[in-house]
């Protein structure tokens, strides 16, 4: 069963502009952690933020913020003032501690387009 | 070299040959991966090394070989490839348990090795 969906396959905005890149999980476990990376033309993936299920905090780093939903189970990731830098694909991701904390259950991934 | 590195970053191979991937992390971690990324396909967990011992293979064909000779090390032995196993290999490592309290397994990646099996 998919675990982790990103159904945004592909976004374009133009530069400035605020972006949302929804991420909806699955899971029956109680103790469970979220992730986004994001990963430029240049292959690597970069780690961008952590939470874990018991923080539902949201967060903010600059110019992203991502606001962490259990009720609807979702973990969106906004950049706000977009640049053509932030142009890359991002990935949500997902462990749980019942099947190791650290094996990641990736989505498909949402590609960016910022539009200078 | 900072973070984790990998080497070659391309490679081209024919389907009889053997060739590896090596990957090195610098980051003190005791945890190691490789993912294959594919077009169009979620990022598949190949294998998974604790403390230099292998403790995941995700239904992982016998043409793929992985080993962890130390913490810092890591190959993919790679032979008689097939065409679709041409795709992003990716190296990964974090830190398993916990440091200063709290959870730390966030994973940082290589830049990858993009294969080419003609």
């Amino acid at each position: 069963a998919q675990k982790v969906t990103q159904a945004q396959t592909e976004i374009s905005v133009v530069e400035k502009e605020d972006v949302t890149l929804d991420c909806v999980y699955e899971t029956r476990d109680t103790t469970y952690y979220l992730f986004w990376y994001k990963q430029p033309p240049s292959g690597e993936l970069v780690f961008l933020i952590r939470r874990n299920s018991f923080d539902e905090q949201n967060e903010i780093s600059g110019r992203y913020s991502w606001n962490f939903q259990k009720s609807t189970s979702s973990f969106n990731f906004t950049i706000t003032a977009s640049q053509v830098v932030d142009s890359a694909v991002y990935f949500c991701a997902l462990s749980e501690r019942q099947t190791g904390a650290n094996n990641l259950f990736f989505g498909t991934g949402t590609r960016l387009t910022v539009i200078p | 070299e900072t973070g984790v590195t990998q080497t070659p970053r391309h490679l081209v191979m024919g389907m009889t040959n053997k060739k590896s991937l090596k990957c090195e992390q610098h980051l003190g971690h005791n945890a190691m991966y490789w993912y294959k990324q594919s077009a169009k396909k979620p990022l598949e967990l190949m294998f998974v090394y604790n403390f230099k011992e292998q403790t995941e293979n995700n239904s992982v064909p016998s043409r793929f070989s992985p080993e962890c000779p130390n913490s810092s090390h890591l190959f993919l032995h790679l032979h008689t490839l097939q065409p679709e196993d041409s795709a992003l290999y990716l190296c990964a490592s974090s830190q398993e348990g916990m440091a200063g309290g709290r959870m730390r397994n966030e994973q940082f990646f290589g830049p990858g090795t993009r294969l080419t099996v003609l």
